[in-house]
């Protein structure tokens, strides 16, 4: 089937602390991965991909990690501050166009 | 240059009634695509869109529900016969091609059937 799961829906974390978000899938077949931040009353804002190719990909305070053999994709924030709160959900891309969107893990920073 | 703008950011409609959401691209898209999301969950892929054609609806109701993107104006996602189960945040994204990556999502249009 097709489907896109995150462990935790609710992740609390130390200001300053690094911060790991989970992601599993099922589908083998998909291009590439994303991960959105989604704050509250906006709309999701793309912060990260990696393509089924890569193992890891480095951004700004973020890393993306993809695990093929387990289906499983991560999200590290480095330092994480309050502007971070948010709800945080991975998405698969298929057909170049369509996500398939897990169900979101919220991020609480802790002061 | 100006993000995707939808609106109504709040549509209040009683069961019955027809709800029409408003999206309009950033500029120099042509590729529109229309999500739906539950509260506390992901976003549900509902429809894909170039000017003047549904490339993909394979995400809609069969029934009730329909989108266009005319050649000018806005993209319309239009509900006919709103029942409860409609309320939802209903978001567009838009893109210059064809990809989901490149995709920029505007701040939803919040439905409430009452």
């Amino acid at each position: 089937g097709e489907s896109v799961g995150l462990h935790l829906p609710t992740l609390s974390v130390q200001e300053g602390d690094n911060s790991i978000i989970n992601c599993a899938y099922s589908n083998s077949a998909s291009d590439y991965f994303i991960w959105y931040k989604q704050e509250s009353g906006k709309g999701p804002q793309f912060i990260i991909d990696i393509r089924s190719n890569m193992d890891k990909r480095q951004g700004q305070r973020v890393t993306v990690l993809l695990n093929k053999t387990v289906k499983h994709l991560s999200l590290q924030i480095a330092a994480t501050q309050p502007g971070d709160s948010a709800v945080y959900f991975c998405a698969e891309n298929m057909r170049n166009y369509q996500l398939i969107w897990g169900a979101g893990t919220k991020l609480i920073i802790k002061p | 240059n100006a993000g995707v703008m939808q609106n109504p950011r709040h549509l209040v409609r009683r069961r019955g009634q027809e709800a029409r959401l408003r999206c309009s691209p950033m500029k120099g898209h042509s590729h529109v695509y229309w999500y739906r999301q539950l509260p506390e969950e992901g976003l549900k892929f509902m429809v894909y869109l170039q000017k003047e054609n549904i490339i993909d609806e394979s995400g809609m109701p069969k029934e009730r529900f329909s989108a266009e993107f005319p050649k000018e104006g806005p993209s319309i996602l239009r509900i006919q016969q709103v029942v409860r189960g409609d309320s939802a945040a209903y978001f567009c994204a838009s893109s210059g091609g064809r990809g989901g990556t490149e995709a920029f999502f505007g701040q939803g249009t919040r439905l409430t059937v009452v």
